[in-house]
């Protein structure tokens, strides 16, 4: 079935550093590939998303390229400030899932220090 | 605008007792419907999803349950919780269409059980 494998955290950079999350996915056919963000106290929230090979996604600052031939949409972002603090979760839809269900990966929780 | 509630926010329960989670949905008419469980250490699992009232399906074998008494009401219930049912529960619902719909969280409901 799909799956998805991110990097462990928790993850702590300081404030303007550049930011690597690094994400691979296992699944059947070309899958929708996507980032969510869940800020303290709150639910996941979309951050971007990428439909097809190539395809980079971007918000907020951050960006993810979908690239077929590593099996990887990693998320980067050139300069983290403080409010970036989160947990990160890359997830795929595709034709493994159930319905309209998302698999999603572990998520990594960064911290940015002032 | 569309939201979508949760309750209770935080839940202690002892093993052995029953468990009930509801899910709301305003604004919206006719969702696709859905509970996911993140266990310490572990993803987002896609645990039940629902295209119309009364209509579950299950991703996972488990000691848990899901209605859907109402179009934009979604329960998830347990009549023992074990140990292992601990965990971070979200709902989330989509625009109910072929192909991939972008999926909108609830806060979560934080599980204990001792």
């Amino acid at each position: 079935g799909d799956s998805v494998t991110q990097m462990e955290g928790p993850v702590t950079l300081s404030e303007e550093a550049f930011l690597t999350i690094n994400c691979t996915y296992t699944a059947t056919g070309y899958p929708s590939l996507f980032w969510y963000v869940q800020y303290p106290g709150e639910g996941l929230q979309l951050l971007l998303k990428a439909t097809k090979a190539d395809d980079k996604g971007s918000n907020k600052g951050f960006e993810a390229t979908y690239r077929k031939e590593t099996t990887s949409f990693h998320l980067e972002k050139g300069s983290v400030q403080v409010s970036d603090s989160a947990v990160y979760f890359c997830a795929l839809w595709g034709l493994g899932g159930g319905a309209d269900g998302l698999t999603f990966g572990k998520g990594t929780h960064l911290i940015i220090q002032p | 605008s569309q939201t979508i509630h949760q309750w209770p926010a935080t839940l202690v329960q002892p093993v052995g007792s029953p468990l009930s989670l509801e899910c709301t949905v305003e604004g919206t008419s006719n969702p696709n419907l859905y509970w996911y469980r993140q266990a310490a250490g572990r993803g987002l699992q896609l645990l039940f999803y629902s295209v119309g009232i009364g209509q579950i399906s299950s991703e996972v074998p488990q000691n848990l349950s899901a209605s859907r008494p109402q179009d934009r009401q979604f329960i998830l219930s347990s009549k023992k919780l074990l140990l292992s049912d601990s965990g971070f529960y979200l709902c989330a619902w989509s625009v109910a269409s072929g192909g991939y719909n972008e999926q909108f969280f609830g806060p979560g409901t934080r599980l204990t059980v001792l």
